[in-house]
Protein backbone atom coordinates (compact mmCIF):
# COMPACT_ATOMS: atom_id res chain seq x y z
CA UNK A 1 0.00 0.00 0.00
CA UNK A 2 0.61 3.37 -0.32
CA UNK A 3 3.03 5.37 2.61
CA UNK A 4 2.59 8.44 4.29
CA UNK A 5 5.18 9.22 6.88
CA UNK A 6 4.68 11.53 10.04
CA UNK A 7 7.30 13.53 11.31
CA UNK A 8 8.05 13.80 14.15
CA UNK A 9 6.38 10.93 16.30
CA UNK A 10 7.04 12.41 19.70
CA UNK A 11 7.26 15.88 20.62
CA UNK A 12 7.56 17.74 23.85
CA UNK A 13 7.34 21.66 24.00
CA UNK A 14 6.96 24.43 26.40
CA UNK A 15 4.24 26.52 26.47
CA UNK A 16 3.98 29.29 23.77
CA UNK A 17 6.13 28.25 21.68
CA UNK A 18 5.37 26.60 17.93
CA UNK A 19 5.64 23.30 16.82
CA UNK A 20 5.60 21.95 13.12
CA UNK A 21 4.77 18.23 12.22
CA UNK A 22 4.96 17.42 8.62
CA UNK A 23 3.02 14.65 6.52
CA UNK A 24 4.83 13.28 3.29
CA UNK A 25 3.19 11.03 0.78
CA UNK A 26 6.30 9.12 0.21
CA UNK A 27 5.55 7.34 -3.20
CA UNK A 28 2.39 9.00 -4.51
CA UNK A 29 1.28 12.61 -5.15
CA UNK A 30 -1.47 13.60 -3.10
CA UNK A 31 -3.17 17.00 -3.97
CA UNK A 32 -5.42 16.89 -0.82
CA UNK A 33 -4.34 16.01 2.60
CA UNK A 34 -5.92 15.78 6.21
CA UNK A 35 -5.28 16.40 9.06
CA UNK A 36 -6.83 15.38 12.53
CA UNK A 37 -6.89 15.30 16.23
CA UNK A 38 -7.45 12.42 18.70
CA UNK A 39 -7.78 12.89 21.84
CA UNK A 40 -7.21 9.96 23.87
CA UNK A 41 -9.38 7.30 23.99
CA UNK A 42 -11.70 9.01 21.67
CA UNK A 43 -12.60 8.87 17.73
CA UNK A 44 -10.73 11.40 14.73
CA UNK A 45 -12.28 14.87 14.51
CA UNK A 46 -11.20 15.89 11.28
CA UNK A 47 -9.28 19.79 11.77
CA UNK A 48 -8.99 20.67 8.07
CA UNK A 49 -7.97 19.83 4.76
CA UNK A 50 -5.21 21.01 2.70
CA UNK A 51 -4.75 21.31 -0.79
CA UNK A 52 -1.97 21.84 -2.66
CA UNK A 53 -1.49 25.47 -3.66
CA UNK A 54 -4.22 26.87 -2.13
CA UNK A 55 -5.53 27.48 1.48
CA UNK A 56 -6.77 24.77 3.71
CA UNK A 57 -10.19 24.55 4.27
CA UNK A 58 -11.08 24.21 8.37
CA UNK A 59 -13.67 22.61 9.89
CA UNK A 60 -15.98 24.61 11.73
CA UNK A 61 -14.47 25.47 15.37
CA UNK A 62 -11.19 24.51 14.63
CA UNK A 63 -8.80 28.26 14.90
CA UNK A 64 -6.96 29.05 11.61
CA UNK A 65 -4.61 31.00 13.12
CA UNK A 66 -3.89 28.61 15.82
CA UNK A 67 -2.89 25.89 13.50
CA UNK A 68 -1.55 26.65 10.04
CA UNK A 69 -1.30 24.53 7.59
CA UNK A 70 0.65 24.58 4.12
CA UNK A 71 0.52 22.50 1.47
CA UNK A 72 3.82 23.39 -0.38
CA UNK A 73 3.94 20.53 -2.65
CA UNK A 74 2.50 17.33 -4.00
CA UNK A 75 3.92 15.73 -1.47
CA UNK A 76 4.19 16.91 1.72
CA UNK A 77 1.75 19.40 4.26
CA UNK A 78 2.55 20.79 7.01
CA UNK A 79 0.66 21.73 10.35
CA UNK A 80 2.06 24.01 12.55
CA UNK A 81 0.58 24.69 16.31
CA UNK A 82 1.66 28.34 17.22
CA UNK A 83 1.50 29.64 20.62
CA UNK A 84 0.97 26.31 22.17
CA UNK A 85 -0.57 25.38 25.62
CA UNK A 86 -0.82 22.49 26.93
CA UNK A 87 -5.04 22.51 25.80
CA UNK A 88 -3.01 21.51 22.59
CA UNK A 89 -1.69 18.39 23.91
CA UNK A 90 -2.85 15.69 21.63
CA UNK A 91 -2.18 13.26 19.11
CA UNK A 92 -2.37 14.73 15.68
CA UNK A 93 -2.88 12.59 12.66
CA UNK A 94 -2.52 13.39 8.69
CA UNK A 95 -3.62 11.20 5.89
CA UNK A 96 -3.64 11.66 1.87
CA UNK A 97 -5.78 10.10 -0.54
CA UNK A 98 -4.22 8.99 -3.87
CA UNK A 99 -7.10 9.25 -5.71
CA UNK A 100 -8.92 6.46 -5.02
CA UNK A 101 -11.97 6.31 -2.04
CA UNK A 102 -8.70 4.94 0.27
CA UNK A 103 -6.82 7.11 2.91
CA UNK A 104 -3.57 6.21 3.71
CA UNK A 105 -2.92 7.67 6.88
CA UNK A 106 0.74 8.37 8.67
CA UNK A 107 1.72 7.22 11.62
CA UNK A 108 0.66 10.13 13.81
CA UNK A 109 2.56 12.84 16.48
CA UNK A 110 2.32 12.84 20.37
CA UNK A 111 2.54 16.47 21.25
CA UNK A 112 2.98 17.39 25.14
CA UNK A 113 2.87 20.92 26.05
CA UNK A 114 4.86 21.53 29.31
CA UNK B 1 -21.98 16.43 14.87
CA UNK B 2 -22.03 14.39 12.23
CA UNK B 3 -19.86 11.66 13.89
CA UNK B 4 -20.95 8.24 13.28
CA UNK B 5 -21.99 6.27 16.41
CA UNK B 6 -20.18 2.39 17.26
CA UNK B 7 -21.28 0.07 19.33
CA UNK B 8 -19.97 -1.51 21.67
CA UNK B 9 -17.44 0.81 22.87
CA UNK B 10 -15.15 -1.73 24.37
CA UNK B 11 -15.27 -5.41 23.61
CA UNK B 12 -13.55 -8.31 25.15
CA UNK B 13 -13.34 -11.76 23.76
CA UNK B 14 -11.19 -15.33 23.91
CA UNK B 15 -9.43 -15.94 20.57
CA UNK B 16 -11.15 -18.72 18.55
CA UNK B 17 -14.49 -16.19 19.18
CA UNK B 18 -16.05 -13.67 16.45
CA UNK B 19 -16.45 -10.15 16.89
CA UNK B 20 -18.92 -8.10 15.88
CA UNK B 21 -19.15 -4.58 15.63
CA UNK B 22 -21.73 -2.14 14.99
CA UNK B 23 -21.72 1.80 13.19
CA UNK B 24 -24.50 3.79 12.40
CA UNK B 25 -24.24 6.96 10.67
CA UNK B 26 -26.06 10.60 10.22
CA UNK B 27 -25.62 11.62 6.32
CA UNK B 28 -26.39 10.44 2.99
CA UNK B 29 -22.80 8.62 2.04
CA UNK B 30 -20.76 7.30 -0.97
CA UNK B 31 -19.01 4.74 1.07
CA UNK B 32 -17.97 3.25 4.74
CA UNK B 33 -14.61 2.32 5.04
CA UNK B 34 -13.50 0.59 8.25
CA UNK B 35 -9.87 1.12 10.04
CA UNK B 36 -7.85 -0.13 12.39
CA UNK B 37 -5.73 1.76 14.90
CA UNK B 38 -3.18 -0.17 17.47
CA UNK B 39 -2.82 1.74 20.35
CA UNK B 40 -0.78 4.88 19.78
CA UNK B 41 -0.49 4.32 16.17
CA UNK B 42 -1.89 5.64 12.87
CA UNK B 43 -4.67 4.25 10.65
CA UNK B 44 -4.74 1.31 9.14
CA UNK B 45 -7.56 0.67 5.86
CA UNK B 46 -8.97 -2.53 7.00
CA UNK B 47 -12.48 -2.55 4.19
CA UNK B 48 -14.42 -0.15 2.07
CA UNK B 49 -18.28 -0.99 0.83
CA UNK B 50 -19.70 1.61 -1.67
CA UNK B 51 -23.37 2.33 -1.04
CA UNK B 52 -24.63 0.04 -3.45
CA UNK B 53 -23.32 -2.90 -1.58
CA UNK B 54 -24.95 -4.77 0.92
CA UNK B 55 -21.85 -7.12 1.95
CA UNK B 56 -18.19 -7.59 1.50
CA UNK B 57 -15.72 -10.16 2.30
CA UNK B 58 -11.67 -9.78 3.15
CA UNK B 59 -10.27 -12.45 4.17
CA UNK B 60 -11.48 -13.14 8.02
CA UNK B 61 -12.98 -9.98 7.86
CA UNK B 62 -17.07 -9.09 6.81
CA UNK B 63 -18.66 -6.12 6.83
CA UNK B 64 -22.28 -5.55 5.70
CA UNK B 65 -24.12 -1.99 4.74
CA UNK B 66 -27.84 -1.16 5.79
CA UNK B 67 -28.39 2.41 3.93
CA UNK B 68 -31.99 2.03 5.02
CA UNK B 69 -30.98 2.50 8.24
CA UNK B 70 -27.85 4.42 7.94
CA UNK B 71 -26.44 1.39 9.73
CA UNK B 72 -22.88 -1.02 9.13
CA UNK B 73 -21.68 -4.32 10.73
CA UNK B 74 -17.77 -5.56 10.94
CA UNK B 75 -17.18 -9.34 11.47
CA UNK B 76 -14.10 -10.51 12.40
CA UNK B 77 -13.93 -14.27 12.50
CA UNK B 78 -11.57 -16.51 14.39
CA UNK B 79 -10.09 -13.67 16.01
CA UNK B 80 -6.74 -13.80 17.08
CA UNK B 81 -4.77 -11.49 20.38
CA UNK B 82 -3.17 -9.60 17.11
CA UNK B 83 -6.56 -8.10 16.81
CA UNK B 84 -6.48 -6.58 19.88
CA UNK B 85 -6.88 -2.93 18.48
CA UNK B 86 -9.58 -0.17 18.52
CA UNK B 87 -11.69 0.14 15.43
CA UNK B 88 -13.30 2.78 13.69
CA UNK B 89 -15.91 2.95 11.19
CA UNK B 90 -16.00 6.42 8.88
CA UNK B 91 -18.19 7.71 6.03
CA UNK B 92 -17.49 9.44 3.12
CA UNK B 93 -20.23 11.62 1.23
CA UNK B 94 -21.38 11.76 -1.79
CA UNK B 95 -19.24 14.56 -4.00
CA UNK B 96 -16.92 14.94 -0.41
CA UNK B 97 -13.17 13.75 -0.13
CA UNK B 98 -13.25 14.05 3.52
CA UNK B 99 -14.00 10.84 5.80
CA UNK B 100 -16.13 11.39 9.29
CA UNK B 101 -15.10 8.74 11.79
CA UNK B 102 -17.00 6.56 14.12
CA UNK B 103 -16.78 7.07 18.16
CA UNK B 104 -14.42 3.44 17.79
CA UNK B 105 -14.66 0.37 19.33
CA UNK B 106 -11.85 -0.65 21.63
CA UNK B 107 -11.43 -4.86 21.27
CA UNK B 108 -9.56 -7.12 23.97
CA UNK B 109 -8.97 -10.72 22.43
CA UNK B 110 -7.49 -12.59 25.40
CA UNK B 111 -5.34 -15.41 23.95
Amino acid sequence: GAVVSQHPSRVICKSGTSVKIECRSLDFQATTMFWYRQFPKQSLMLMATSNEGSKATYEQGVEKDKFLINHASLTLSTLTVTSAHPEDSSFYICSARRGGNEAFFGQGTRLTVV
Amino acid sequence: SQQGEEDPQALSIQEGENATMNCSYKTSINNLQWYRQNSGRGLVHLILIRSNEREKHSGRLRVTLDTSKKSSSLLITASRAADTASYFCATASTGFQKLVFGTGTRLLVSP
